[in-house]
Protein backbone atom coordinates (compact mmCIF):
# COMPACT_ATOMS: atom_id res chain seq x y z
CA UNK A 1 0.00 0.00 0.00
CA UNK A 2 1.25 3.39 -1.19
CA UNK A 3 -0.92 5.49 1.07
CA UNK A 4 -1.82 7.40 -1.77
CA UNK A 5 -6.05 7.27 -1.61
CA UNK A 6 -8.15 8.15 -4.76
CA UNK A 7 -12.30 9.03 -3.98
CA UNK A 8 -14.58 7.98 -5.73
CA UNK A 9 -13.37 4.39 -7.03
CA UNK A 10 -16.27 4.05 -9.82
CA UNK A 11 -17.87 7.06 -11.71
CA UNK A 12 -20.64 6.98 -14.60
CA UNK A 13 -21.15 10.39 -15.97
CA UNK A 14 -23.35 11.32 -19.24
CA UNK A 15 -21.76 13.45 -22.19
CA UNK A 16 -21.64 16.92 -21.09
CA UNK A 17 -21.44 16.61 -17.84
CA UNK A 18 -18.70 17.85 -15.42
CA UNK A 19 -16.54 15.59 -12.88
CA UNK A 20 -14.54 16.20 -9.93
CA UNK A 21 -12.24 13.32 -8.87
CA UNK A 22 -9.94 13.57 -5.59
CA UNK A 23 -6.57 12.34 -4.69
CA UNK A 24 -5.08 12.29 -1.08
CA UNK A 25 -0.83 11.75 -1.16
CA UNK A 26 1.23 10.03 0.71
CA UNK A 27 2.23 11.66 4.11
CA UNK A 28 5.50 13.90 3.30
CA UNK A 29 4.77 14.35 -0.33
CA UNK A 30 4.37 17.99 -1.70
CA UNK A 31 4.13 16.58 -5.38
CA UNK A 32 0.54 15.32 -7.11
CA UNK A 33 0.50 13.90 -10.82
CA UNK A 34 -2.39 13.12 -12.96
CA UNK A 35 -2.42 10.28 -15.71
CA UNK A 36 -5.34 9.29 -17.83
CA UNK A 37 -5.37 5.50 -18.83
CA UNK A 38 -7.77 4.46 -21.49
CA UNK A 39 -8.39 1.02 -21.77
CA UNK A 40 -5.63 -1.67 -23.09
CA UNK A 41 -2.88 1.53 -22.93
CA UNK A 42 -0.11 3.06 -20.98
CA UNK A 43 -1.03 5.89 -18.30
CA UNK A 44 -0.90 9.39 -20.03
CA UNK A 45 0.40 12.50 -18.42
CA UNK A 46 -2.25 14.73 -17.72
CA UNK A 47 -0.39 17.60 -15.44
CA UNK A 48 1.51 17.79 -12.04
CA UNK A 49 1.10 19.68 -9.17
CA UNK A 50 3.33 21.54 -6.67
CA UNK A 51 2.95 23.57 -4.04
CA UNK A 52 -0.80 24.63 -5.02
CA UNK A 53 0.91 25.80 -8.23
CA UNK A 54 -0.04 23.31 -12.06
CA UNK A 55 4.16 22.91 -12.86
CA UNK A 56 3.77 20.70 -15.41
CA UNK A 57 0.77 19.66 -18.22
CA UNK A 58 1.16 16.97 -20.79
CA UNK A 59 -1.61 17.20 -24.18
CA UNK A 60 -4.63 18.02 -22.60
CA UNK A 61 -7.27 20.37 -23.46
CA UNK A 62 -8.04 23.10 -21.01
CA UNK A 63 -11.23 21.51 -19.91
CA UNK A 64 -9.17 19.22 -17.84
CA UNK A 65 -8.29 21.42 -14.89
CA UNK A 66 -6.77 20.52 -11.25
CA UNK A 67 -6.46 22.36 -7.50
CA UNK A 68 -3.92 21.42 -5.03
CA UNK A 69 -4.95 22.41 -1.38
CA UNK A 70 -2.48 23.32 1.63
CA UNK A 71 -2.16 19.37 2.61
CA UNK A 72 -1.03 18.51 -0.72
CA UNK A 73 -4.31 16.43 -1.89
CA UNK A 74 -5.63 17.39 -5.23
CA UNK A 75 -8.44 17.30 -7.37
CA UNK A 76 -9.39 17.22 -11.31
CA UNK A 77 -11.61 18.44 -12.95
CA UNK A 78 -12.81 17.49 -16.56
CA UNK A 79 -15.40 19.97 -18.14
CA UNK A 80 -17.71 18.78 -20.86
CA UNK A 81 -17.32 15.05 -20.42
CA UNK A 82 -16.51 13.31 -24.02
CA UNK A 83 -16.90 9.64 -24.38
CA UNK A 84 -13.43 9.71 -24.94
CA UNK A 85 -12.85 10.83 -21.23
CA UNK A 86 -13.74 7.03 -20.57
CA UNK A 87 -10.45 5.93 -18.78
CA UNK A 88 -8.74 5.43 -15.14
CA UNK A 89 -7.75 8.28 -13.79
CA UNK A 90 -4.30 7.64 -11.68
CA UNK A 91 -3.14 9.94 -8.70
CA UNK A 92 0.83 9.55 -8.09
CA UNK A 93 2.10 11.56 -4.94
CA UNK A 94 6.08 12.64 -4.98
CA UNK A 95 8.42 13.51 -2.54
CA UNK A 96 10.15 16.52 -4.56
CA UNK A 97 9.25 18.59 -7.20
CA UNK A 98 10.96 17.36 -10.88
CA UNK A 99 9.96 13.99 -10.07
CA UNK A 100 13.59 12.98 -9.26
CA UNK A 101 11.63 10.95 -6.41
CA UNK A 102 9.62 7.69 -7.33
CA UNK A 103 6.39 8.80 -8.06
CA UNK A 104 3.85 6.23 -6.27
CA UNK A 105 0.17 5.50 -7.63
CA UNK A 106 -3.04 5.52 -5.76
CA UNK A 107 -5.78 2.91 -6.95
CA UNK A 108 -7.01 5.06 -9.22
CA UNK A 109 -11.14 6.21 -10.11
CA UNK A 110 -12.67 4.50 -12.79
CA UNK A 111 -14.60 6.88 -15.04
CA UNK A 112 -17.51 5.93 -17.79
CA UNK A 113 -19.19 8.73 -20.00
CA UNK A 114 -22.36 7.55 -21.29
CA UNK B 1 10.33 13.30 -27.80
CA UNK B 2 10.54 10.53 -25.95
CA UNK B 3 9.25 7.33 -26.63
CA UNK B 4 9.02 3.67 -24.67
CA UNK B 5 8.40 0.55 -26.49
CA UNK B 6 7.12 -2.87 -25.11
CA UNK B 7 6.97 -4.99 -28.28
CA UNK B 8 5.41 -7.74 -26.42
CA UNK B 9 1.51 -7.48 -25.99
CA UNK B 10 0.71 -10.62 -24.07
CA UNK B 11 3.22 -13.19 -22.63
CA UNK B 12 1.78 -16.42 -21.26
CA UNK B 13 3.34 -18.89 -19.26
CA UNK B 14 3.14 -21.91 -17.03
CA UNK B 15 4.03 -21.45 -13.24
CA UNK B 16 7.76 -21.63 -12.31
CA UNK B 17 9.14 -20.98 -15.87
CA UNK B 18 11.21 -17.65 -16.22
CA UNK B 19 10.15 -15.43 -18.69
CA UNK B 20 11.68 -11.93 -19.50
CA UNK B 21 9.49 -8.91 -20.21
CA UNK B 22 11.47 -6.30 -23.29
CA UNK B 23 11.75 -2.69 -23.04
CA UNK B 24 13.16 0.13 -25.46
CA UNK B 25 13.46 3.38 -25.03
CA UNK B 26 14.34 6.21 -27.16
CA UNK B 27 15.56 9.73 -25.82
CA UNK B 28 17.73 12.40 -26.92
CA UNK B 29 18.32 13.20 -23.20
CA UNK B 30 21.84 11.90 -21.58
CA UNK B 31 20.05 12.13 -17.90
CA UNK B 32 17.29 10.31 -17.31
CA UNK B 33 15.40 7.58 -14.99
CA UNK B 34 13.98 4.21 -15.91
CA UNK B 35 10.91 2.66 -13.95
CA UNK B 36 9.36 -0.37 -14.13
CA UNK B 37 5.86 -1.13 -12.77
CA UNK B 38 3.17 -3.77 -12.14
CA UNK B 39 -0.71 -3.35 -12.35
CA UNK B 40 -2.77 -5.73 -11.27
CA UNK B 41 -6.56 -6.26 -12.09
CA UNK B 42 -6.86 -3.97 -8.98
CA UNK B 43 -5.54 -0.79 -11.21
CA UNK B 44 -3.18 0.30 -8.68
CA UNK B 45 0.09 0.56 -10.14
CA UNK B 46 2.56 -0.46 -8.03
CA UNK B 47 6.04 0.21 -8.39
CA UNK B 48 9.51 -2.04 -9.06
CA UNK B 49 12.58 -0.36 -9.91
CA UNK B 50 14.25 2.74 -10.53
CA UNK B 51 17.45 3.16 -12.29
CA UNK B 52 19.26 6.44 -13.29
CA UNK B 53 20.93 6.24 -16.35
CA UNK B 54 24.54 6.83 -15.05
CA UNK B 55 24.54 3.26 -13.97
CA UNK B 56 24.07 0.34 -16.39
CA UNK B 57 24.82 -1.99 -13.25
CA UNK B 58 22.21 -4.90 -13.41
CA UNK B 59 19.92 -5.84 -10.59
CA UNK B 60 18.47 -8.61 -8.65
CA UNK B 61 15.59 -8.54 -5.92
CA UNK B 62 14.24 -12.05 -5.12
CA UNK B 63 12.99 -13.68 -8.33
CA UNK B 64 13.48 -10.33 -10.11
CA UNK B 65 16.24 -9.23 -12.28
CA UNK B 66 16.98 -6.14 -14.03
CA UNK B 67 19.08 -5.71 -17.26
CA UNK B 68 20.18 -2.23 -18.09
CA UNK B 69 21.79 -2.08 -21.42
CA UNK B 70 22.41 1.92 -22.60
CA UNK B 71 24.07 0.96 -26.08
CA UNK B 72 21.06 -0.47 -27.20
CA UNK B 73 18.72 1.72 -25.05
CA UNK B 74 16.82 -1.58 -23.61
CA UNK B 75 15.87 -1.76 -19.89
CA UNK B 76 14.39 -5.67 -19.62
CA UNK B 77 12.89 -7.69 -16.89
CA UNK B 78 13.21 -11.15 -15.96
CA UNK B 79 10.98 -12.97 -13.59
CA UNK B 80 12.54 -16.33 -12.39
CA UNK B 81 10.23 -19.25 -11.29
CA UNK B 82 6.98 -17.29 -12.35
CA UNK B 83 4.29 -17.48 -10.22
CA UNK B 84 0.55 -17.14 -10.04
CA UNK B 85 0.65 -13.29 -8.08
CA UNK B 86 2.79 -12.29 -11.15
CA UNK B 87 -0.04 -12.61 -13.36
CA UNK B 88 -0.59 -8.68 -14.09
CA UNK B 89 0.58 -6.08 -16.78
CA UNK B 90 3.95 -4.52 -16.42
CA UNK B 91 4.99 -0.89 -17.87
CA UNK B 92 8.27 0.48 -18.44
CA UNK B 93 8.74 3.67 -18.26
CA UNK B 94 11.05 6.96 -18.77
CA UNK B 95 11.14 10.20 -17.00
CA UNK B 96 13.36 13.02 -18.16
CA UNK B 97 15.58 14.98 -15.95
CA UNK B 98 16.45 18.82 -15.68
CA UNK B 99 12.99 19.75 -16.09
CA UNK B 100 10.76 21.49 -13.91
CA UNK B 101 8.56 18.50 -13.31
CA UNK B 102 8.33 14.94 -13.86
CA UNK B 103 6.41 13.64 -16.25
CA UNK B 104 6.61 9.76 -16.71
CA UNK B 105 6.47 8.34 -20.13
CA UNK B 106 5.04 5.30 -20.29
CA UNK B 107 4.69 2.04 -22.82
CA UNK B 108 1.95 0.53 -23.98
CA UNK B 109 2.32 -2.66 -21.18
CA UNK B 110 2.60 -6.13 -21.21
CA UNK B 111 -0.02 -8.65 -20.16
CA UNK B 112 1.76 -11.26 -18.28
CA UNK B 113 -0.08 -14.25 -17.37
CA UNK B 114 1.18 -16.88 -15.58
CA UNK B 115 -0.75 -20.36 -15.20
CA UNK B 116 -0.86 -22.82 -12.46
Amino acid sequence: ETGVTQSPTHLIKTRGQQVTLRCSSQSGHNTVSWYQQALGQGPQFIFQYYREEENGRGNFPPRFSGLQFPNYSSELNVNALELDDSALYLCASSHSLAGRETQYFGPGTRLLVL
Amino acid sequence: AQKVTQAQTEISVVEKEDVTLDCVYETRDTTYYLFWYKQPPSGELVFLIRRNSFDEQNEISGRYSWNFQKSTSSFNFTITASQVVDSAVYFCALLKLGTSYGKLTFGQGTILTVHP
